[in-house]
């Protein structure tokens, strides 16, 4: 089936830094890619999407593209702030043995601490 | 926008009590999800109904039941609680069949003692 793997935790950047988070994925054809944040005491949210490859996914001043050469789909964000902070997911859909409905899969998520 | 509700957000239960945690959502979603989530693991599906009275399991479905009489909620049964069921549990739902976005509840965290 389908996977998903994304760099580990905790990254910690000051505030403006550049942030990546990396992700990276094995997939039969080419699913969609999402990123969903979870912010303190929140359930997830959806960040961005991109539904072929070469998309560009954008959000809040975070981008994503698409990279089938690579199998990618990096997070990336010019300028973060402290309201960034949160655990970031990427997942992708994989068919599920019955009924073909599809399910998410998801990264094990990736810790952000962004200091003023 | 998107409305997913959980009953509680912090439950605190002993083990072999029976446990229900339900969800409602408001946007007519056909799929709705059951995950846990814990530390290092990710979230992992429990179970999850793409139409009302249908369910499927997940990736860890033991130990757990689920319940959809109407389209609108789902609900998540413990039958006899453990202590290894200690966890967040985040509900979902969602739209089409082909992995589109699923939109979050925002979670019970569940403590068996």
């Amino acid at each position: 089936g389908n996977s998903v793997t994304q760099m580990e935790g905790p990254v910690t950047l000051s505030e403006e830094a550049f942030l990546t988070i990396n992700c990276t994925y094995t997939a039969t054809g080419y699913p969609s890619l999402f990123w969903y944040v979870q912010y303190p005491g929140e359930g997830l949210q959806l960040l961005l999407k991109a539904t072929k490859a070469d998309d560009k996914g954008s959000n809040k001043g975070f981008e994503a593209t698409y990279r089938k050469e690579t199998t990618s789909f990096h997070l990336e964000k010019g300028s973060v702030q402290v309201s960034d902070s949160a655990v970031y997911f990427c997942a992708l859909p994989d068919p599920l043995i019955s009924g073909g409905y599809n399910k998410l899969i998801f990264g094990a998520g990736t810790r952000l601490a962004v200091h003023p | 926008d998107v409305k997913v509700t959980q009953s509680s957000r912090y439950l605190v239960k002993r083990t072999g009590e029976k446990v229900f945690l339900e969800c409602v959502q408001d946007m007519d979603h056909e799929n709705m999800f059951w995950y846990r989530q814990d530390p290092g693991l990710g979230l992992r599906l429990i179970y999850f109904s793409y139409d009302v009275k249908m369910k499927e399991k997940g990736d860890i479905p033991e130990g757990y039941s689920v319940s959809r009489e109407k389209k609108e909620r789902f609900s998540l049964i413990l039958e006899s609680a453990s202590t290894n069921q200690t966890s967040m549990y985040l509900c979902a739902s969602g739209v089409g069949v082909l992995g589109g976005t699923q939109y979050f509840g925002p979670g019970t965290r569940l403590l068996v003692l």
